[in-house]
């Protein structure tokens, strides 16, 4: 079982909707959760970052954990054509990262 | 600060070439790092360092070697190319290993092996 999985996509929604990505993840020990956004032919930039469990809101983006069902969320509320690109869920082990696959999202103006 | 900066952008090898991916930062960071992203595969760790003088090995160290000298400086090493190595390599570094360990990346550089 990989670390962390993330449903690939794409995912494709109209401008303004409200857009969920995934990841699961296996070791509960796990605290440090992030978002990366990784636009085409760039590299991969910290979005958010959770400790342990609960919410955590900037702006338009809310990042979640679920330790009870190792799960990680990524919420962005109304959605902008600006926002297309591919979200990496990670998390850190010890004194590297652990990457999820990525979600490329597609938002339509 | 430029950030994070890696040469060449592209590059296309023939099997059984040696080649050095260039890797520099500016944020004076200890940690740097270097990562192989393939289609639809997330980063894929290749090799770490902690420090000049420090490195360790990845999830996916085969066919390849870094070496450390400066804090600056991390380049990647591919010594005998495989079409498996075709793919894009990000370097990126940190300043701290703790917490989210906020990494910083290169641009990136598509390699093509033929």
């Amino acid at each position: 079982q990989k670390e962390v999985e993330q449903d690939p996509g794409p995912l494709s929604v109209p401008e303004g909707a409200i857009v969920s990505l995934n990841c699961t993840y296996s070791n509960s020990a796990f605290q440090y959760f992030m978002w990366y956004r990784q636009y085409s032919r760039k590299g991969p930039e910290l979005l958010m970052y959770t400790y342990s469990s609960g919410n955590k809101e900037d702006g338009r983006f809310t990042a979640q954990v679920d330790k009870s069902s190792k799960y990680i969320s990524l919420f962005i509320r109304d959605s902008q054509p600006s926002d297309s690109a591919t979200y990496l869920c990670a998390h850190n082990a010890g004194n590297m990262l652990t990457f999820g696959g990525g979600t490329r999202l597609m938002v339509k103006p | 600060n430029a950030g994070v900066t890696q040469t060449p952008k592209f590059r296309i090898l023939k099997i059984g070439q040696s080649m050095t991916l260039q890797c520099t930062q500016d944020m004076n960071h200890n940690y740097m790092y270097w990562y192989r992203q393939d289609p639809g595969m997330g980063l894929k760790l290749i090799y770490y360092s902690v420090g000049a003088g420090i490195t360790d090995k990845g999830e996916v160290p085969n066919g390849y070697n870094v070496s450390r000298s400066t804090t600056e400086d991390f380049p990647l090493r591919l010594e005998l190319a495989a079409p498996s190595q075709t793919s894009v390599y990000f370097c990126a570094s940190s300043g701290t290993s703790g917490g989210y360990n906020e990494q910083f990346f290169g641009p990136g550089t598509r390699l093509t092996v033929l």
